[in-house]
Formats: structure tokens, C-alpha cells, sequence
């Protein structure tokens, strides 16, 4: 049972112009959310995240927004360069004492120069 | 500090071969996992483990074993590898308070013929 969906396998976007990619969730209990960026061969590495008690969390170029009435989430990325080609994953987890995090497929991002 | 780290980075083993593929992370974090991550879909939970002496199964355990002698070390153990087994594999880590963010290793490309 996927709790964690991301529906869009794959985003291409021209350098400079934003990438927005959306995640779905299921799990009401689910209070904290990431994202992870991964380079090809190499792990996962932590992007930014999101409490439930917030709707908007940015960190410079990376912005997420979270709806929970929705149960959705997505990432900003403004303005998108060559080096944000990788594929993105969602990730969510059930409070501090849930320490297991979910994650959905992932949605591989191509910046084109 | 190194991290999380991974060995071997790839291996190839004929079907009912075992093998144990090593983790070890030096940032005396007490939560590990183990994922697997099959092409087009998301990371699955095989094992995590909350501290020494402490494991249990994730969403996909069958085929696996783990063991935590140590707060660095959780090696994940195949014992009759079968072509289902063929994935990368990651490792995964997390201080026990402040944060939901895992540290991920580089992965371990394991195929099975």
C-alpha cells in the first residue's frame, strides 16, 4: 500500500524557470515531511523538509509548500539550474515517535540548458 | 567524518550464494535502516534498527537478516540470494531526537543471475 505517491515520474524544464513537483499522501497521521535529492550512484541526500504545523518552508532556491486539508505537498525549485538534474523523492513520517519515514517513487527532474 | 558508509559498491552472486552486505556510520546515531530501491519505485524498508542489540523488520524483510553488535555497524545478510534480490541497497542513519532526517550511504548495486 503506497502511502507516499509522487504520479509525475518525470519533469523536464528550461534553466531559469521554475520546477514544481507534487507529492500525495494518504496517511493522516503522517506530521513530517522531506525531500531527497539523488545523483545518479550515489545515496539519497536530504533537500529540505516540513513540519505539519507550518504550510510553507524555504531554504533558498527550495521552497515546499504543504496542504493538509489536501493531503499534498510540493517543492518549488526557483530558478532551476543544470546541476538540479536528479530525481526527487518524497518522504514522510509519523511523528517523533515513528522513526520510519515512507517514501514515493521519485519524479526524475532534467534541466535543460 | 565519513559518514555513512557502504561495501562492497557492486556485486554480482548466482542465485542461492549468500553474502552480507556492511554499513557503518561514525556519527554515533542510534537508528539505522536498511532500504532497497527497484528501478522506478520509491525505497523500501527491509530492517532498521533503534540501537545495539535492537532490530526489526521493515516492509520487506523476507530473504534478510540484520544484526547490531555495535551503535556503527548493521550489516544486512543474504542468505539464499534469489534474481528478486537483484537492487541497489542503501543504509541509512538518524540521531535518536531532534530530527526525522536520515543520512544515507552510497549504496551497494547487488544482481543476482
Amino acid at each position: 500500500d503506497q502511502q507516499v505517491k509522487q504520479n509525475s515520474p518525470s519533469l523536464s524544464v528550461q534553466e531559469g524557470r521554475i520546477s514544481i513537483l507534487n507529492c500525495d499522501y494518504t496517511n493522516s497521521m503522517f506530521d513530517y515531511f522531506l525531500w531527497y535529492k539523488k545523483y545518479p550512484a550515489e545515496g539519497p541526500t536530504f533537500l529540505i523538509s516540513i513540519s505539519s504545523i507550518k504550510d510553507k518552508n524555504e531554504d533558498g532556491r527550495f521552497t515546499v509548500f504543504l496542504n493538509k486539508s489536501a493531503k499534498h505537498l510540493s517543492l518549488h525549485i526557483v530558478p532551476s539550474q543544470p546541476g538540479d538534474s536528479a530525481v526527487y523523492f518524497c518522504a514522510a513520517s509519523a511523528g517523533s515517535n515513528d522513526y520510519k519515514l515512507s517514501f514515493g517513487a521519485g519524479t526524475t527532474v532534467t534541466v535543460r540548458a | 567524518n565519513a559518514g555513512v558508509t557502504q561495501t562492497p559498491k557492486f556485486r554480482i552472486l548466482k542465485i542461492g550464494q549468500s553474502m552480507t552486505l556492511q554499513c557503518a556510520q561514525d556519527m554515533n546515531h542510534n537508528y539505522m535502516y536498511w532500504y532497497r530501491q527497484d528501478p522506478g519505485m520509491g525505497l523500501k524498508l527491509i530492517y532498521y534498527s533503534v540501537g545495539a542489540g535492537i532490530t526489526d523488520k521493515g516492509e520487506v524483510p523476507n530473504g534478510y537478516n540484520v544484526s547490531r553488535s555495535t551503535t556503527e555497524d548493521f550489516p544486512l545478510r543474504l542468505e539464499l540470494a534469489a534474481p528478486s534480490q537483484t537492487s541497489v541497497y542503501f543504509c541509512a542513519s538518524k540521531p535518536p531526537v531532534g530530527t526525522d532526517t536520515q543520512y544515507f550511504g552510497p549504496g551497494t548495486r547487488l544482481t543476482v543471475l
